[in-house]
């Protein structure tokens, strides 16, 4: 089957540095994205990865291990309005996005 | 501006009775997609699109029922054989089904179901 694991929750601090790691396993796959979403709101794309390797977008960066199943996003210089979930979803072999459950993250001042 | 619509935000409907939630895009985007958003849970593709006439079921398919007469609308009627129906549901869209592309949310409806 189908699994995508990410932690439910995790809380930083403003200013700080925080990774949320997610874990997959899919029928084929052909890519990884990630989404922030805001309580309430529409899912906002962050990132895409399909090559191993750190990919660095501003404060924003991702990380893909195919062999591992493996990916990370990296936040750097923490801010108040980077509270909120963040949404793993790999791509199998048919293009499908397969979504995980997010990480709520909370920021502390 | 291009960009998905979804209406409305908020809606409210009684048990039994069928709903249509809207959704179009001007982004001239081949695929289109509706998913269901639970609390702690991850989005789960209801139904989707990838041409005009044609859709496909999603992981739960049941108790909804979509169309897709024009590229840019693909409405979603949830029916009263839908056993849980309150939820947030997304639509989105990507330029084409058949491709890692980047999906585009509208801003999502959510419907409670009294």
């Amino acid at each position: 089957g189908q699994n995508i694991d990410q932690p439910t929750e995790m809380t930083a601090t403003e200013g700080a540095i925080v990774q949320i790691n997610c874990t997959y396993q899919t029928s084929g796959f052909n890519g990884l994205f990630w989404y922030q979403q805001h309580a309430g709101e529409a899912p906002t794309f962050l990132s895409y990865n399909v090559l191993d390797g750190l990919e660095e977008k501003g404060r924003f960066s991702s990380f893909l291990s195919r062999s591992k199943g493996y990916s990370y996003l990296l936040l750097k210089e923490l801010q108040m309005k980077d509270s909120a979930s963040y949404l793993c979803a790999p791509v199998d072999s048919n293009y499908q996005l397969i979504w995980g459950a997010g990480t709520k993250l909370i920021i502390k001042p | 501006d291009g960009g998905i619509t979804q209406s409305p935000k908020y809606l409210f409907r009684k048990e039994g009775q069928n709903v249509t939630l809207s959704c179009e895009q001007n982004l001239n985007h081949d695929a289109m997609y509706w998913y269901r958003q639970d609390p702690g849970q991850g989005l789960r593709l209801i139904y989707y699109s990838q041409i005009v006439n044609d859709f496909q079921k999603g992981d739960i398919a049941e108790g909804y029922s979509v169309s897709r007469e024009k590229k840019e609308s693909f409405p979603l009627t949830v029916t009263s054989a839908q056993k849980n129906p309150t939820a947030f549901y997304l639509c989105a869209s990507s330029i084409s089904g058949d491709n890692y592309n980047e999906q585009f949310f509208g801003p999502g409806t959510r419907l409670t179901v009294l």
